[in-house]
């Protein structure tokens, strides 16, 4: 099955600094990698995703990059801000109805 | 419109009792999913729903934990006999179609559950 990785578990930037993210996976098959946030006792909410035709996407100050020969994919937030603080988790579809998620990356950004 | 729903938001209860999680996906919804999370962790697959086929009941960890949905719509995480280990939060997703099958696949997560088993 799918087997995806994300690093770092742990990310601490200063206001305004970038935050970068990265997953990988093993499912050559899958094709759509969602990113989600999730707040302190919140629900995980979808902030941005890809399809595995596409190379980059862009949302404001959020972006996600794919490289599908490497097998890798990344969340690159610019300009963080201290509401910017959350955990984030990967996904990738692989070849089943069932999707894998990374085990999440707790983003600090201090004021 | 309105978005996932997940009643109670919390639970308390004795080891050895039952307990039910309700989960209102978005209308419309085909899909259905429900997840484990435990304090600090990922989200841990348990069962999905897809319309009116069999669910896929292959990450429930034991036979004390068991699902149902009626009418396509509504579902029922039951766990019997509860356990200090199954504390934690449980939370259902829906999604116009099931994961890795296209466009509509985005899940859509609930409030979640928070048990906790004393």
């Amino acid at each position: 099955g799918e087997n995806v990785e994300q690093h770092p578990s742990t990310l601490s930037v200063q206001e305004g600094d970038s935050a970068v993210i990265k997953c990988t996976y093993s499912d050559s098959a899958s094709n759509y990698f969602p990113w989600y946030k999730q707040e302190l006792g919140k629900r995980p909410q979808l902030i941005i995703d890809i399809r595995s035709n596409v190379g980059e996407k862009k949302d404001q100050r959020i972006a996600v990059t794919l490289n599908k020969t490497a097998k890798h994919f990344s969340l690159h937030i610019t300009e963080t801000q201290p509401e910017d603080s959350a955990v984030y988790f990967c996904a990738a579809s692989g070849g089943s109805y069932i999707p894998t998620f990374g085990r999440g990356t707790s983003l600090i950004v201090h004021p | 419109g309105a978005g996932v729903s997940q009643s109670p938001s919390n639970k308390v209860t004795e080891k050895g009792k039952d307990v039910e999680l309700r989960c209102d996906p978005i209308s419309g919804h085909t899909a259905l999913y429900w997840y484990r999370q435990s304090l600090g962790q990922g989200l841990e697959f348990l069962i999905y729903f897809q319309g009116n086929s069999a669910p896929d009941k292959s990450g429930l960890p034991s036979d004390r934990f068991s699902a149902e949905r009626t009418g396509g719509s509504v579902s029922t995480l039951t766990i019997q006999r509860t356990q200090q280990e199954d504390s934690a939060v449980y939370l259902c997703a829906s999604s116009l179609v099931v994961w890795g099958t296209g466009k509509g696949e985005t899940q859509y997560f609930g409030p979640g559950t928070r048990l906790l088993v004393l």
